[in-house]
């Protein structure tokens, strides 16, 4: 059982590239995630999807786009990665909107712009 | 979502009993309190999560005190492995599907 799974593990990218991450989960989950988690701060929500073709903005969205075309995957695009994108990027999923459940983590992708 | 606020570490012997602290003097009768563990750079682990009751899994206990004003979470055992970064969070899910992360408590467990 995999459970959420996270490609790539680390990127470095150059300012002004884009990427996309990719985050799959093999639970049946209908609600997914993606944080991004900075030293000194807490893990912050960027945007997350209720539903296969649904998504939301999170707390802090901007320089982020998402798509939720199946439901087991949501993917993170970068269209012009900037410094202060260097980060590390968790995808969660859970079976509901967290209420009652709990919620699992990828392993994460350790990003790089220079 | 209420705010909660969490010592910035802690230590324990192995062995002993870890007693985290998590006050979240704003909660609303709706959120629920949730503990998630991060070990080194791994992706959090879920360890429990209650509202009004006290909760044992085979992880961990909750203890919420009556007023709901601040809870702790105990592992009964600490070992080595329990090193990590242990978040407290309040959340109610309704309309707004944003779980906050405070910075946590690190908690060494020292041999």
């Amino acid at each position: 059982n995999a459970g959420v799974t996270q490609t790539p593990k680390f990127r470095v990218l150059k300012t002004g590239q884009s990427m996309t991450l990719l985050c799959a989960q093999d639970m049946n989950h209908e609600y997914m995630y993606w944080y991004r988690q900075d030293p000194g701060m807490g893990l912050r929500l960027i945007h997350y999807s209720v539903g296969e073709g649904t998504t939301a903005k999170g707390e802090v969205p901007d320089g982020y786009n998402v798509s939720r075309l199946k439901k087991q995957n949501f993917l993170l695009g970068l269209e012009s990665a900037a410094p202060s994108q260097t980060s590390v990027y968790f995808c969660a999923s859970s079976y509901t909107a967290v209420l009652n459940t709990e919620a699992f983590f990828g392993q994460g992708t350790r990003l790089t712009v220079v | 979502d209420a705010k909660t606020t969490q010592p910035p570490s802690m230590d324990c012997a192995e062995g002993r009993a870890a007693n985290l602290p998590c006050n979240h003097s704003t909660i609303s009768g709706n959120e629920y309190v949730y503990w998630y563990r991060q070990i080194h750079s791994q992706g959090p682990q879920y360890i429990i999560h209650g509202l009004k009751n006290n909760e044992t899994n085979e992880m961990a206990s909750l203890i919420i005190t009556e007023d709901r004003k601040s809870s702790t979470l105990i592992l009964p055992h600490a070992t080595l492995r329990d090193t990590a970064v242990y978040y407290c969070i309040a959340f109610y899910a309704g309309n707004n599907r944003k779980l906050i992360w405070g910075l946590g408590t690190s908690l060494a467990v020292n041999p």
